[in-house]
């Protein structure tokens, strides 16, 4: 069965600094890949997907994350971050030919201060 | 286009009862995926519907169910009620089982006391 681990469970960091929130996974057969972003009291919003192609992926409001085979990684990274990006963050997978069931990771809290 | 839309958003139960959710997919979507999010165990899948089958089920016991309707609109429901059936319960959509990017709803969070 495939698993997902995200470590870090809060990641304080200021504004404009840079960060990393990273997930690893496990699984015997090949997987998408994704991360899901949650503000308080909604629902999750796709941040970015990895299903082919290009290694490095990248989100319309600057984060990227980069698929790595070798280290079964899929880390989420964004070089300056602004306090609006306060939220908790999920990384999930999803097996190819395995429908639309997600195994999510525990999620990542990232609290921007000034 | 309007999103995913879960009813009631926020409702109050006591043990013992049922309750209903519903889910009405992105217009087009066929495929209608439930998942339970809680403090202690996260985010789980519960189940996912296409074209009014069932494809995929989550470890869950047989008082969580659902089913969908023709124009794939979802409904899930968890009888005799227990406290650890609190939750947030999330309906995501996607267009086909094989597309792999859903849209989630805000939620429908599940308080039973």
């Amino acid at each position: 069965a495939q698993s997902v681990t995200q470590l870090d469970s809060q990641v304080p960091v200021f504004e404009e600094a840079p960060v990393e929130l990273r997930c690893n996974y496990s699984s015997s057969v090949s997987v998408y890949l994704f991360w899901y972003v949650q503000y308080p009291n909604q629902g999750l919003q796709l941040l970015l997907k990895y299903l082919s192609g290009s290694t490095l992926v990248e989100s319309i409001n600057g984060f990227e994350a980069e698929f790595n085979k070798s280290q079964t990684s899929f880390h989420l990274r964004k070089p300056s971050v602004h306090i609006s990006d306060t939220a908790e963050y999920f990384c999930a997978v999803i097996l190819t030919g395995g429908g639309n069931k997600l195994t999510f990771g525990t999620g990542t809290q990232l609290k921007v201060e000034l | 286009k309007a999103g995913v839309t879960q009813t009631p958003r926020y409702l109050i139960k006591t043990r013992g009862q049922q309750v209903t959710l519903s889910c009405s997919p992105i217009s087009g979507h066929r495929s209608v995926s439930w998942y339970q999010q809680t403090p202690g165990q996260g985010l789980q899948f519960l189940f996912e519907y296409f074209s009014e089958t069932q494809r995929n089920k989550g470890n869950f016991p047989g008082r969580f169910s659902g089913r969908q309707f023709s124009n794939s609109r979802s409904e899930m429901n968890v009888s005799t009620l227990e406290l650890g059936d609190s939750a947030l319960y999330l309906c995501a959509s996607s267009w086909d089982s094989r597309a792999n990017v859903l849209t989630f709803g805000a939620g429908s969070r599940l308080t039973v006391l």
